[in-house]
């Protein structure tokens, strides 16, 4: 089973800096990693998804990069509406078992 | 845009059961591959369930599996989920997801791009 890490668990920030929130999987994923962005009493919203590919109507300055165990989701410039709980995903090969990271909670600082 | 309502969710009690409901609009539901993730009370995300398209092929997590069916009808645009032999640990909030990608040996770019609002379980005597 695939264990994914996320680092750190809080992360205080004030708007306009830049955020800069990891994962790390316990074996390679390739490149099959997304990124959710959850805010208080809101249902999880897909923002990335094979570790770099914004979904459809995410901003600019969200953006994914990493491939293997290492990823990194970065927000170029932080927007009060950013701060959120973000997770990291990823599908087992065989069988079909999604594991989430236990999350980042982006706060204001 | 992808509308997606759960119902069903309430409180029961431990050892009950309780059959949850999505309903789908606003994009081609025949054609997708539908999932239940839930979120404990200030936890994470938890996959419980996925089905495939024609509905021919289920799986779900260790945590649920022998007590939760996942099943659908397409012809009601439906997604359910039967839930059997509750516990205290299956109280969440329940999402129904629909999932981009397929559950294909090997596609694992396989991810949730569109969420309910979600329906509350609360399991308590």
């Amino acid at each position: 089973e695939i264990v994914l890490t996320q680092s750190p668990a809080i992360l205080s920030l004030s708007p306009g800096e830049r955020a800069t929130l990891s994962c790390r999987a316990s074996q390679t994923v390739f490149r099959y990693l997304a990124w959710y962005q959850q805010k208080p009493g809101q249902a999880p919203r897909l923002l990335i998804f094979d570790a770099s590919n914004r979904a459809t109507g995410i901003p600019a300055r969200f953006s994914g990069s990493g491939s293997g165990t290492d990823f990194t989701l970065t927000i170029s410039s932080l927007e009060p509406e950013d701060f959120a709980v973000y997770y990291c995903q990823h599908r087992n090969h065989w069988p079909p078992e999604y594991t989430f990271g236990q999350g980042t909670k982006l706060e204001i600082k | 845009e992808v509308q997606l309502l759960e119902s069903g969710g309430g409180l029961v009690q431990p050892g009950g059961s309780l059959r949850l409901s999505c309903t789908a609009s606003k994009f081609s539901f025949s054609t997708s591959v539908m999932a239940w993730v839930r979120q404990a009370p200030g936890k994470g995300l938890e996959w419980v369930s996925a089905l495939s398209a024609s509905g021919g092929a289920t799986y779900y997590a260790d945590s649920v599996g022998g007590r939760f069916t996942i099943s659908r009808d397409n012809s009601k645009n439906s997604l359910y989920l039967q839930m059997n032999s509750l516990t205290a640990d299956d109280t969440a909030i329940y999402y129904c997801a629909k999932v981009r990608g397929s559950l294909r040996l090997g596609e694992s770019s396989s991810y949730f791009d569109s969420w309910g609002q979600g329906t509350l379980v609360t399991v308590s005597s």
